[in-house]
């Protein structure tokens, strides 16, 4: 069962252009949603998260929209350069207690000088 | 201030066999959770330990057992192995208050 749908599981880009990860959710009780970058050979890393009474939240370049209604959310990732290259996960869980993060199946992002 | 770290880095077993990975914390985290990730998948929810105890548990045979000790650190023990367990192991950290889950780097598993 898989509570956490992510597409594409590909992506190519050129530098500068704004690649868009997308993400939708089954389970309502969810109500925090962290996006992870993992580098080859590296875990994940925490980039940016957002809570369901949020509809949009901005870290640097990275831009995550929250659209609570459809249980969709989406990651923007703004001026993309070729180190921006990884795979990004979109995940889930609810906060605080015994903390289950859900992962979708994730995004290979490639940025092309 | 070390972050999670994990061991072994890689390890090659055969089928049936039995294998121990360890992690330790982020210092002051209390939380530890384990994961599979299988190759081109996103990581996938084992169990997590609190106070020595397992807390939550995925859907995992009990092939999968683990232990948390006074200091934190965790271990996760596979018996029976499988060649479908081969895959990177995640250990992850956190506080039970809630808060940013820290990954490792991971253990290597392959099968076979």
């Amino acid at each position: 069962q898989q509570q956490v749908k992510q597409s594409p599981q590909s992506l190519i880009v050129q530098k500068g252009g704004i690649p868009i990860i997308n993400c939708a959710y089954e389970n309502t009780a969810f109500d925090y949603f962290p996006w992870y970058q993992q580098f080859p050979g590296k875990g994940p890393a925490l980039l940016i998260a957002i809570r369901p009474d949020v509809s949009e939240k901005k870290e640097g370049r990275f831009t995550i929209s929250f659209n609570k209604s459809a249980k969709q959310f989406s990651l923007h990732i703004m001026d993309s350069q070729p180190g921006d290259s990884a795979t990004y996960f979109c995940a889930a869980s609810k906060v605080g207690g015994y903390q289950k993060v859900t992962f979708g199946i994730g995004t290979k992002l490639q940025v092309i000088p | 201030d070390a972050g999670v770290t994990q061991s072994p880095t890689h390890l090659i077993k055969t089928r049936g066999q039995q294998v121990t990975l360890r992690c330790s914390p982020k210092s002051g985290h209390d939380t530890v959770s384990w994961y599979q990730q299988a190759l081109g998948q996103g990581p996938q929810f084992i169990f997590q330990y609190y106070e020595e105890e397992e807390r939550q548990r995925g859907n995992f045979p009990d092939r999968f057992s683990g232990h948390q000790f006074p200091n934190y650190s965790s271990e996760l023990n596979v018996n029976a192995l499988l060649l479908g367990d081969s895959a990177l192991y995640l250990c992850a950290s956190s506080f039970v208050t809630g808060g940013e889950q820290y990954f490792g780097p991971g253990t290597r598993l392959t099968v076979t």
